[in-house]
């Protein structure tokens, strides 16, 4: 099966623009997660997404949003960028066959955005 | 709230060495406990977890770790280090059930000298 993959893999963005991250899951992985890596604050969850719908959220501005599509892939989105927000953002998927059973979560290579 | 906490942030050990990367956690509930590497440029591999049963975990690349409730670690180890070892690692734990959400220590960055 072929890994997770994410797009682009570097992107360079200027304060104040936006930005949209893509994510495609494992084939038959139904859940995404997000996370934030910095020098600074190291590896930060983001959210996660199952079905189509929002299931958990970390401690991160609304400025950062994502959705996921009816095949699981998944977008991320910031929104006015700011200069802390340049980090290695990695997507993680799992299968979880159902509620209340924590899975392995498989990364993807990450997007690098740095933010001028 | 659940922390990890990894005990240096550097490591370096020669090759052939025992390698020993330490990992503690907090937790009020029964975790699930991982550890990921990460090669330059790359994302995060998973070598191993422990989620219920034995408390010594195999993983990849003949790395292993044990669960210890008592001392509530889980420290990764390898008998003899290679130089593709070099690497940074990183312990993770998730608590909440069935939430897909991990929280990580600051990772060990582990050099191995010729």
């Amino acid at each position: 099966k072929a890994g997770v993959t994410q797009t682009p893999r570097y992107l360079i963005k200027t304060r104040g623009q936006q930005v949209t991250l893509s994510c495609s899951p494992i084939s038959g992985h139904r859940s995404v997660s997000w996370y934030q890596q910095t020098p600074g604050q190291g590896l930060q969850f983001l959210f996660e997404y199952f079905s189509e719908t929002q299931r958990n959220k970390g401690n991160f501005p609304g400025r950062f949003s994502g959705r996921q599509f009816s095949n699981s892939r998944s977008e991320m989105n910031v929104s006015t960028l700011e200069l802390g927000d340049s980090a290695l953002y990695l997507c993680a998927s799992s299968y979880t066959p159902g509620q209340g059973f924590t899975d392995t979560q498989y990364f993807g290579p990450g997007t690098r955005l740095t933010v001028l | 709230a659940q922390s990890v906490t990894q005990l240096g942030s550097h490591v370096s050990v020669s090759e052939g060495a025992l390698v020993l990367l330490r990992c503690n956690y907090s937790s009020s509930v029964p975790p699930y406990l991982f550890w990921y590497v990460q090669y330059p440029n790359q994302g995060l591999q998973l070598l191993l977890k422990y989620t219920t049963g034995a408390t010594l975990v195999k993983g990849i690349n003949g790395f292993e770790a044990e669960f210890k409730k008592s001392e509530t670690s889980f420290h990764l180890t390898k008998p003899s280090a290679h130089m593709s070892d070099a690497a940074e690692y990183f312990c993770a734990v998730s608590i909440i059930q069935g939430a897909q959400k991990l929280v990580f220590g600051q990772g060990t960055r582990l050099t191995i000298n010729p």
